[in-house]
């Protein structure tokens, strides 16, 4: 059980262009999303929460227009990157978490701007 | 502020024993977790702590003292697939948010 999907699980995009990410808690019903970004041979760092039907809450230093968050319902987050730029290239993976201590990862998705 | 520090790389051979320390200095703190991640992969759960002392589970165990801000991830019988980054990482006060250690790079040698 417990079992969180992203799609897609890599991407390649233009510079300038949109990419959106999705999340998906596959059977539970997850309260509360994370995302986090991993660039190569760092760790996690987390970028923001996201509560369902609620505004997702961002970390210092994440901008919130650039990273557009979306948590529709209690299986499904999307993550956003506009006017994505090489620099936002990164694996981006989420995490979703009900009432347990435990938050249950995705499989992560790599992003390459170009 | 935040800061959690593990050492950057350690090296290990098949069945020996190996301990990854984690030290943390966090505005509250719930209990500390940690996770094993493949690269290329999410990371996996291993272990929770909330209160002092060691938990067992299998080949693996982790202690965690509150007071002195400190913690360890013992690994037993390293087998080869031990061989992934292994991540400290601290749940802030009433929060479920979780700030990562820097992680630490563990290669088991035969």
């Amino acid at each position: 059980g417990a079992v969180v999907s992203q799609h897609p699980s890599w991407v390649i995009c233009k510079s300038g262009t949109s990419v959106k990410i999705e999340c998906r808690s596959l059977d539970f019903q997850a309260t509360t999303m994370f995302w986090y970004r991993q660039f190569p041979k760092q760790s996690l760092m987390l970028m923001a929460t996201s509560n369902e039907g609620s505004k997702a809450t961002y970390e210092q230093g994440v901008e919130k227009d650039k990273f557009l968050i979306n948590h529709a319902s209690l299986t499904l987050s999307t993550l956003t990157v506009t006017s994505a730029h090489p620099e936002d290239s990164s694996f981006y993976i989420c995490s979703a978490a009900w009432d347990s201590v435990e938050q249950y990862f995705g499989p992560g998705t790599r992003l390459t701007v170009t | 502020g935040q800061n959690i520090d593990q050492p950057t790389e350690m090296t290990a051979t098949e069945g020996a024993i190996v301990q990854i320390n984690c030290t943390y200095q966090t505005s509250g703190f719930n209990g500390l977790f940690w996770y094993q991640q493949h690269a290329g992969e999410a990371p996996t759960f291993l272990s929770y702590n909330v209160l002092d002392g060691l938990e067992e589970k299998g080949r693996f165990s982790s202690f965690l003292s509150r007071s002195k801000g400190y913690s360890y991830l013992l690994l037993k019988e390293l087998q080869m697939k031990d061989s992934a980054s292994y991540l400290c990482a601290v749940r802030r006060g009433n929060t479920d948010k979780l700030i990562f250690g820097t992680g630490t790079r563990l290669q088991v040698f035969p």
